[in-house]
């Protein structure tokens, strides 16, 4: 069975802290891909990134960084120096063959 | 550029009726998605598109769902004989290839059954 499980609901963290958001994915599949999506309060879906099951190599985009690790089936986000404009619902999904399966979501607040 | 649209930004419908919802995806994109997220909960992958391939329909909740697309443009999803727990926010994305995940996501469509 595909599974993604976001076992943090909620954080808070004050303004320039660092947040790490854990991801664990269940699948069989050899090849599937990975993604992190943030939803403001707006409510706009926003794509950050995707990684296919072939690249373990760490990503760093500006204060984002993701951290791909097979080995524990985990695909964790960091944001470094948060800010205030962080502040959403971020999803991680797992996509195998046709399907995508997401995460529950975890609720970040950066408070100032 | 333009983005993806949808429309109707808001729908209110009352139990039992038929529902059309639009996707207009961003002008080239081959792969089209679509999600529904109900009130306060996370997201949920209905279908999607890649060029004309036939779609896997096995993640339409029901078989009052449908979706069409005719080639690489508009996208419709249909909704049969609505019932409240139809009531959600439908999302759709599109992206130049399937490999790129819904990528471009559009406004949504507040649908509401009464």
């Amino acid at each position: 069975a595909q599974k993604v499980t976001q076992a943090q609901t909620e954080i808070s963290v004050v303004e320039k802290e660092d947040v790490t958001l854990d991801c664990v994915y269940e699948t069989r599949d050899t090849t599937y891909y990975l993604f992190w999506y943030k939803q403001p309060p707006s409510g706009e879906l926003v794509f950050l990134i995707r990684r296919n099951s072939f690249d373990e190599q760490n990503e760093i985009s500006g204060r984002y960084s993701w951290n791909f690790q097979k080995s524990t089936s985990s695909f964790n986000f960091t944001i470094t120096a948060s800010q205030v404009v962080d502040s959403a619902v971020y999803f991680c999904a797992l996509n195998t063959g046709n399907q995508f399966y997401f995460g529950t979501g975890t609720s970040l607040t950066v408070i100032p | 550029g333009a983005g993806v649209s949808q429309s109707p930004s808001n729908k209110v419908t009352e139990k039992g009726k038929d529902v059309e919802l639009r996707c207009d995806p961003i002008s080239g994109h081959t792969a089209l998605y679509w999600y529904r997220q109900r009130l306060g909960q996370g997201l949920e992958f209905l279908i999607y598109f890649q060029g004309n391939s036939a779609p896997d329909k096995s993640g339409l909740p029901s078989d009052r769902f449908s979706a069409e697309r005719t080639g690489e443009s508009v996208s419709t999803l249909t909704i049969q004989r609505t019932q409240q727990e139809d009531s959600a926010v439908y999302l759709c994305a599109s992206s130049l290839s399937i490999l790129a995940g819904g990528k471009y996501f559009g406004p949504g469509t507040r649908l509401t059954v009464t």
